[in-house]
């Protein structure tokens, strides 16, 4: 069943704790997003990836953190630096074709307490 | 900086009433573009993309937009709307010179009223 995995799908910590939100895709696609999704105010960029071992920065990129050594897995790092941290964390992945359409994991929901 | 814009953040119809909703965005390069809906509960999921030729497109659920490159935009239309239409919808461009960044408006949260 082919797909992209996020875990867990609630995740709760305290300020000042760094924590790793898992991203894995099994449709082996090259490019890989993380996106923050709040209210009103859409899914903004956080990181991508084209390829293994490369990422750039997205549009809100400050006190995240990311890896990209394998294909099929892009972990975020949301680090004691973001200010705001508690938010709704979607991963997608996409082919690297023309006009090759994004798909989304279940998100994760991060609290920090 | 590149960006998508929508325009309208909440819209409220009546069933069979017609929809649009704008999207236009800031960005000279190629782009590919599209239309992601999400349900209450649900993951995202496309409901239609241009990436070339033909600039209107159809996409499921009788959803079709229009993609003007002078305008920059890439409005969606609905002629007739449903209940179950009801969901948000985000507009989201793929920059083809800047990596492959995909970015998206602020989505706009359609109500139908039965």
């Amino acid at each position: 069943d082919g797909g992209i995995t996020q875990s867990p799908k609630y995740l709760f910590r305290k300020e000042g704790q760094n924590v790793t939100l898992s991203c894995e895709q099994n449709l082996n696609h090259d490019a890989m997003y993380w996106y923050r999704q709040d209210p009103g105010q859409g899914l903004r960029l956080i990181y991508y990836s084209q390829i293994v071992n490369d990422f750039q920065k997205g549009d809100i990129a400050e006190g995240y953190s990311v890896s990209r050594e394998k294909k099929e897995s892009f972990p975020l790092t949301v680090t004691s630096a973001q200010k705001n941290p508690t938010a709704f964390y979607l991963c997608a992945s996409r082919e690297g074709l023309a006009g090759g359409q994004a798909f989304f994991g279940p998100g994760t929901r991060l609290t920090v307490l | 900086a590149q960006s998508v814009s929508q325009h309208n953040h909440h819209v409220i119809l009546s069933e069979a009433a017609s929809l649009e909703l704008g999207c236009n965005y800031s960005y000279g390069g190629t782009v590919n573009l599209f239309w992601y809906v999400q349900y209450p509960g649900q993951h995202l999921q496309l409901l239609l993309k241009y990436f070339s030729g033909d600039p209107l497109v159809k996409g499921i659920k009788g959803f079709e937009a229009e993609f003007i490159k002078s305008k920059f935009s890439f409005n969606l239309r609905k002629p007739s709307v449903q209940w179950s239409d009801t969901a948000e919808y985000f507009c989201a461009v793929l920059l083809y010179n800047q990596g492959g960044k995909l970015i998206f408006g602020q989505g706009t949260e359609l109500s139908v009223k039965p």
